[in-house]
């Protein structure tokens, strides 16, 4: 079966650091990644998307890049974290026979 | 513009009620609609996904029913357990890759 695991989930970052965040997918191959984020009180926004190994498209203009050098792995980063680049982060995968998206359990940062 | 409004922004009922969540879209090509719910600090996790064929949908205690020509759905949850508290969000799948539009979600209490 298919899993996805995302970490850290919990992050406390000064303004200023960088910012690595990891997202894994076991269980398939070759599946569209994406990475979100979600404001409180506020929808799901798209920021990545990647149909492939160093395919991304971005959605969103921000601090924020995301790479993607293994086949099922994803990886949001920051060379400078910004206090508003604090929220809840959520990566998902979807495949050629999955109707929707499955997420990853988040990450909560907090830029302090 | 591709929307998706919810309705109530949130909601208490007590244990043991029964309860109706509203989502409305103008999401245009449509493709499916995937019920989520997502517990506080957590992933969103799939309840149903409905394509336009499709007018109803249960997955235990919850039953989806979408109405495609009035660009409706409601989740309803029968015999309401405390473990419901959380928040549902309705997110509609058009097509490609980036777009997936999430409503903002309803919060549900569900109290003893």
């Amino acid at each position: 079966s298919q899993t996805i695991h995302q970490w850290p989930a919990t992050l406390v970052q000064p303004v200023g650091s960088p910012l690595s965040l990891e997202c894994t997918v076991e269980g398939t191959s070759n599946p569209n990644l994406y990475w979100y984020r979600q404001a409180a009180g506020r929808g799901l926004q798209l920021l990545f998307y990647s149909v492939g190994i160093g395919q991304i498209s971005s959605e969103v203009p921000q601090n924020l890049s995301a790479s993607r050098p293994q086949d099922r792995q994803f990886i949001l980063s920051s060379k400078k974290l910004l206090l508003s680049d604090s929220g809840f982060y959520l990566c998902a995968w979807s495949g050629l026979r999955q109707g929707g998206y499955t997420f990853g359990s988040g990450t909560r940062l907090t830029v302090v | 513009k591709n929307q998706v409004e919810q309705s109530p922004q949130s909601l208490i009922i007590l244990e043991g009620k029964n309860c109706t969540l509203q989502c409305n879209y103008t999401v245009s090509p449509f493709s499916n609609l995937r019920w989520y719910k997502q517990d506080t600090g957590r992933g969103p996790v799939s309840l149903t996904i409905m394509t336009f064929s499709e007018n109803t949908k249960s997955n235990g205690r919850y039953t989806a029913t979408l109405d495609a020509d009035t660009k409706q759905s409601s989740l309803h949850i029968t015999a309401s357990q405390l473990s419901d508290s959380a928040s549902y969000i309705c997110v509609v799948r058009g097509s490609g890759y980036s777009t997936l539009t999430f409503g903002k979600g309803t919060m549900l209490l569900v109290s003893p």
